[in-house]
């Protein structure tokens, strides 16, 4: 079974630097969730999006953003990259609440590891 | 406080114990509850989902739910050394679209 593709897997980047996250959820999904998660730490909850809005906002910083695109993929945009941004970033997608959808089953993507030299 | 708390163990165990993991959490408006399995460097993977109190079996694992405790727990028979990860719990409410995770207990199941 297809599941939740992010890209890249890893990313070196330097302090100041921007970077762009890449998830795409698993087919017909239509609700997408980003997660920072640091070394030992649970996941902490960043942004969701549904049917391409914005749906509920968490500890995202200003720095970042996130946008959910026509084919339901989304976008991490992380600027002005700070030495404590390093960690791995999940994204995770599921059903919306809407119909008959099995709410509450959110899948996982691998993540992305970013480290900020 | 945080909304849900998890021990972080670390939890020893050796193989064919019978493995208990607990949260309690705050917001009584919680209606779903998950538990995920996380491998090191690796994404969460949904182990269970329940929303209502009560029990939930599937193989090996048993999810429960006490709603009036504010408590969860999920229980592994015949724990294996495979089963060694991170279990994490985490629940949301109907109509929001934000999860919010325990802090994950370690597992270690040793042959």
């Amino acid at each position: 079974a297809a599941g939740v593709i992010q890209s890249p897997r890893h990313l070196i980047k330097e302090k100041r630097e921007t970077a762009t996250l890449k998830c795409y959820p698993i087919p017909r999904h239509d609700t997408v969730y980003w997660y920072q998660q640091g070394p030992g730490q649970d996941p902490q909850f960043l942004i969701s999006f549904y049917e391409k809005m914005q749906s509920d906002k968490g500890s995202i910083p200003d720095r970042f953003s996130a946008q959910q695109f026509s084919d339901y993929h989304s976008e991490l945009n992380m600027s002005s990259l700070e030495l404590g941004d390093s960690a791995l970033y999940f994204c995770a997608s599921s059903l919306g609440t809407s119909g008959r959808a099995k709410v509450g089953e959110q899948y996982f993507g691998p993540g992305t590891r970013l480290t900020v030299t | 406080q945080k909304e849900v708390e998890q021990d972080p163990g670390p939890l020893s165990v050796p193989e064919g114990a019978i493995v208990s993991l607990n949260c309690t959490y705050s917001n009584s408006a919680f209606q779903y509850f998950m538990w995920y399995r996380q491998y090191s460097r690796k994404g969460p993977e949904l182990l269970m989902y329940t929303y209502s109190s009560g029990n939930k079996e599937d193989g090996r694992f048993t999810a429960q739910v006490d709603k009036s405790s504010k408590y969860i727990s999920l229980f592994i028979r015949d724990s294996q050394p495979s089963d060694s990860a991170t279990y994490l719990c985490a629940m949301f409410t109907s109509g929001t679209y934000k999860y919010i995770f325990g802090t994950g207990t370690r597992l270690k199941v040793l042959a």
